[in-house]
Order: structure tokens, then sequence, then C-alpha cells
């Protein structure tokens, strides 16, 4: 089982909904990732937390918002997404600042689909 | 922009045989790389994390090595079975917390 937990596991939406995916860990990880992946192709980073600041925005539009309201949890608001946004949401944890050479423990992933 | 190249794309092999594949990467700036098992409907799982040259690493019936001067690294199954099957994602940790995925080596292993 992983330690990651991410809810749902599948999330079916229409453009004009709002909706959050959610992840939460109890490892004391102190940084946390948003990943999209695509069908058969690697997963690609979105946002990074550290110590619950946001320290890398991978230029992601703003209908995708994150939030950390602590260190174990990790949200992404989603608002007017479009169809190209449909993708496997994967969400990872690290131990402390230096994630080069942690590796990153991810969970099992939200598998979002919009109408 | 870093380029993680792994080959093959994918491979077949049976029950009991010995495999390897290559993951390819600039050698310059390097910090660490990782290697990921990924089963389909489950989470990527860290198997390796390299950060010298010459580093090799065991997990059971699963090695890998590591060359930074040239800039390269081998991961190999010894005995493979079917459980093994899975893409296998080699992964470069960059600058903060940036990790660049390669596209994978997808492994069936044929009981």
């Amino acid at each position: 089982d992983t330690e990651v937990t991410q809810t749902p596991k599948h999330l079916v939406m229409g453009m004009t909904n709002k909706k959050s995916l959610k992840c939460e860990q109890h490892m004391g990880h102190r940084a946390m990732y948003w990943y999209k992946q695509k069908a058969k192709k690697p997963p690609e980073l979105m946002f990074v937390y550290s110590y619950e600041k946001l320290s890398i925005n991978e230029s992601v539009p703003s209908r995708f918002s994150p939030e950390c309201p602590n260190s174990s949890l990790l949200n992404l608001h989603l608002h007017a997404l479009q169809p190209e946004d449909s993708a496997l949401y994967l969400c990872a944890s690290s131990q402390g600042r230096g994630a080069r050479n942690q590796p990153q423990h991810f969970g099992d992933g939200t598998r979002l689909s919009i109408l | 922009i870093l380029n993680v190249e792994q080959s093959p794309q994918s491979l077949h092999v049976q029950e009991g045989d010995s495999t390897n594949f290559t993951c390819s990467f600039p050698s310059s700036n390097f910090y660490a790389l990782h290697w990921y098992r990924w089963e389909t409907a489950k989470s990527p799982e860290a198997l390796f994390v390299m950060t010298l040259n010459g580093d090799e690493k065991k997990k059971g019936r699963i090695s890998a090595t590591l060359n930074t001067k040239e800039g390269y690294s081998y991961l190999y199954i010894k005995g493979s079975q079917p459980e093994d099957s899975a893409t296998y994602l080699c992964v470069l940790g960059g600058s903060n917390y940036k990790l660049t995925f390669g596209k994978g080596t997808l492994l069936t292993v044929n009981p």
C-alpha cells in the first residue's frame, strides 16, 4: 500500500465545475509535488511545495490552483478545466529540501476526465 | 532542457531470463539519478537513488550501476519473474526539486 493517499481515485467533471483533488502523507515529509501524466508519457511536474510554501510553479494555467494547508496535506483546486486537462494527476512527497537525491513517494493518482 | 533517454522502449523476456536496460543523460552538472518501477494501476515505486560515479546498488534481484562521467546508468534484473513486469523509469535529479523523467522501458515477463 502506498504511503501517499490521493482522493478521489477517479473524477469526471464538466468544464464549468469546481472540484478539488486531495493528497495526504504522514511520513513527516516536508516537500510535496503535483504531477500531470498523459497516456504513454512520463509525469510532468506542475507544482512543488517546500515547508508548506509554493517553491515551484511550472507555468501551470491558473485554472489549477494548489494549496498546502499543513505539512501533511496538499490540495489541487480545479475550475473551468478544458478537455485536454484530462489526465492522471499524481501527488508525491519527499524528505526535506534536497529532493534531487531523495526518493519521491508517489500516490496512486487521480484519474481526471473533463467532459 | 535536460534529455534523459531510455532504451529499449519495450522489452519482452521469458521467465527466468536476465535482462538489462540503459539510461543515458547529460554528464555535465550531474546531481542524482533515480530509478523507479511503475506497475500498471499502481503508483511509481522508488528503487534506487544514486549520486556517485561508480555507484552500484542492489535490491533483491535488481541492481543498478552509474557512470556519471560518460552519462549512463544500467538497470539489471536477474532471473526475471512475471511480477517484474512494469515500466522502469530513469529520472534525473536536477536543481531545486525538479526531476526529469525518461520515457521508461516497458518490461513484460512471460511465464
